[in-house]
């Protein structure tokens, strides 16, 4: 079964400063999907990035990169210049290539961003 | 309205009473899916439904009943619920695997409180 674990419950950044949140997982499948996705307090949560697992580069948007290493099976997102509007709980997920559109969550890392 | 919508936002309900949430995706996608969401826990697949048929059932009690009449709505049932029940229920929407889709649109979720 796949697993994906968020090992911070918590972290903090200064504004305009750099974090990294990290995600592991466990699978035996070669190709897969793996998305980060973030909830602000509002609740709606929204898809940050996506990486394919075939794929050797990785995956950036904007001030959202990641740091890939499928060996590792490790998945951490970098935040780059963080912005107030980062704030939020971040959640590493999985999905398998084909079949279904199952997606496995990790607990979540809750970050928060200091003026 | 734009995007996946979910009503109520909060509920409150004794373990006798009947209730219902409700979603509602404006994306044009086929396949629709609900999660619950608990404290310090990985979200938890509940049903999945592809093109108004359930392709998924994650062992969830039979005091969960889900219904899909078509592809753009997709309601839970709620009836004799436990207090370990209460959590915030997420919907979400997609295209179909079979269609390429792979990723998830969330709605703002229905903070459920079981008394």
């Amino acid at each position: 079964a796949q697993t994906v674990t968020q090992s911070q419950p918590e972290m903090s950044v200064q504004e305009a400063e750099t974090v990294t949140l990290s995600c592991t997982y466990d699978t035996s499948e070669s190709d897969y999907y793996l998305f980060w996705y973030k909830q602000p307090p509002s609740r709606q949560m929204i898809l940050v990035i996506r990486q394919e697992a075939y794929k050797q580069q990785n995956a950036t948007e904007n001030r959202f990169s990641v740091n890939f290493q499928k060996a590792a099976k490790s998945f951490s997102l970098k935040i780059s210049d963080s912005q107030l509007g980062d704030a939020a709980m971040y959640f590493c997920a999985y999905r398998r290539l084909t079949g279904a559109n199952n997606l496995f969550f990790g607990t979540g890392t809750r970050l928060t961003v200091i003026p | 309205e734009t995007g996946v919508t979910q009503t109520p936002r909060h509920l409150v309900m004794g373990m006798t009473n009947k209730k219902s949430l409700k979603c509602e995706q404006h994306l044009g996608h086929n396949a629709m899916y609900w999660y619950k969401q608990s404290a310090k826990k990985p979200l938890e697949l509940m049903f999945v439904y592809n093109f108004k048929e359930q392709t998924e059932n994650n062992s969830v009690p039979s005091r969960f009943s889900p219904e899909c009449p078509n592809s753009s709505h997709l309601f839970l049932h709620l009836h004799t619920l436990q207090p370990e029940d209460s959590a915030l229920y997420l919907c979400a929407s997609s295209q179909s695997p079979g269609t390429g889709g792979y990723e998830q649109y969330f709605g703002p979720g229905t903070r459920l409180t079981v008394t």
